[in-house]
C-alpha cells in the first residue's frame, strides 16, 4: 500500500509550451500533497504545498503563475509548468501525505524528468 | 531553505567498509528521517528516528540523533556496491507542515 504515481515519468518539450505533471495516490487519500524540484546533484527543494480543494501555498521564490498547482481530489494533484524555458528543466517529485495517518506518513512519487529544449 | 546540512557531500569507499554520513539541522524537530535516492530515481524511506530516541537500527543501518547538537548520523555497515546512491536527511519545518531535505551525501561503493 501507500503508492504514489507520477505521469509522465519523462517529458521533453519545446521552450514556450506548457507541461502538466500528474501525481496520484493510488491506494490512499491524500489531503495534502507536496511538489519538490531537484536539479542535478542537488537536494530536493520544496516548491509548494497543495491542499485538496484550496489554493496551494508556494515557497519563497517560486512563481505561482508559472507553476500552477491544482489539487482537485483527494487522490490527484497536478503541476503545470507554464511557458516552460530551458532553466525549468529539472526532476520534479511529488509527495502525498495520507489523510488518515500521522504527519510522518508521507510518500513519494518516482519523479518526472522535464527537459525543455 | 534546507532544514539540514550534510557532510560529506560525496563519499567514496570500497565494498565491505562502513560509510558514515552526518546531518545537521537548524530548528527544533519532532523526528528526523533518512532517505535514499538512486541516480535519477525516486526516494526510498530508510528510517525515522524520533527526538526522544538517541539511536536506532535497521538491518545494516544505524542512525543516531543528538538533539543538543542538532545533528544526526547515518552509518551503513559492511557496504555493498548496491548501496551506491545519494542519501538525504529530512525533517519537518513549520510544525508538521513541510518536510525539508538536507543537501545530501553522494555515496559511491566500489567493488
Amino acid at each position: 500500500g501507500a503508492v504514489v504515481s507520477q505521469h509522465p515519468s519523462r517529458v521533453i518539450c519545446k521552450s514556450g509550451t506548457s507541461v502538466k505533471i500528474e501525481c496520484r495516490s493510488l491506494d490512499f487519500q491524500a489531503t495534502t500533497m507536496f511538489w519538490y524540484r531537484q536539479f542535478p546533484k542537488q537536494s530536493l527543494m520544496l516548491m509548494a504545498t497543495s491542499n485538496e480543494g484550496s489554493k496551494a501555498t508556494y515557497e519563497q521564490g517560486v512563481e505561482k503563475d508559472k507553476f500552477l498547482i491544482n489539487h482537485a481530489s483527494l487522490t490527484l494533484s497536478t503541476l503545470t509548468v507554464t511557458s516552460a524555458h530551458p532553466e525549468d528543466s529539472s526532476f520534479y517529485i511529488c509527495s502525498a501525505r495520507r489523510s488518515s495517518g500521522g504527519a510522518n506518513e508521507q510518500f513519494f512519487g518516482p519523479g518526472t524528468r522535464l527537459t525543455v529544449l | 531553505s534546507q532544514q539540514g546540512e550534510e557532510d560529506p557531500q560525496a563519499l567514496s569507499i570500497q565494498e565491505g567498509e562502513n560509510a558514515t554520513m552526518n546531518c545537521s539541522y537548524k530548528t527544533s524537530i519532532n523526528n528526523l528521517q533518512w532517505y535514499r535516492q538512486n541516480s535519477g530515481r525516486g526516494l526510498v524511506h530508510l528510517i525515522l528516528i524520533r527526538s526522544n530516541e538517541r539511536e536506532k537500527h535497521s538491518g545494516r543501518l544505524r542512525v543516531t540523533l543528538d538533539t543538543s547538537k542538532k545533528s544526526s548520523s547515518l552509518l551503513i555497515t559492511a557496504s555493498r556496491a548496491a548501496d551506491t546512491a545519494s542519501y538525504f536527511c529530512a525533517a519537518f519545518s513549520g510544525g508538521y507542515n513541510k518536510l525539508i531535505f538536507g543537501a545530501g551525501t553522494r555515496l559511491a561503493v566500489h567493488p
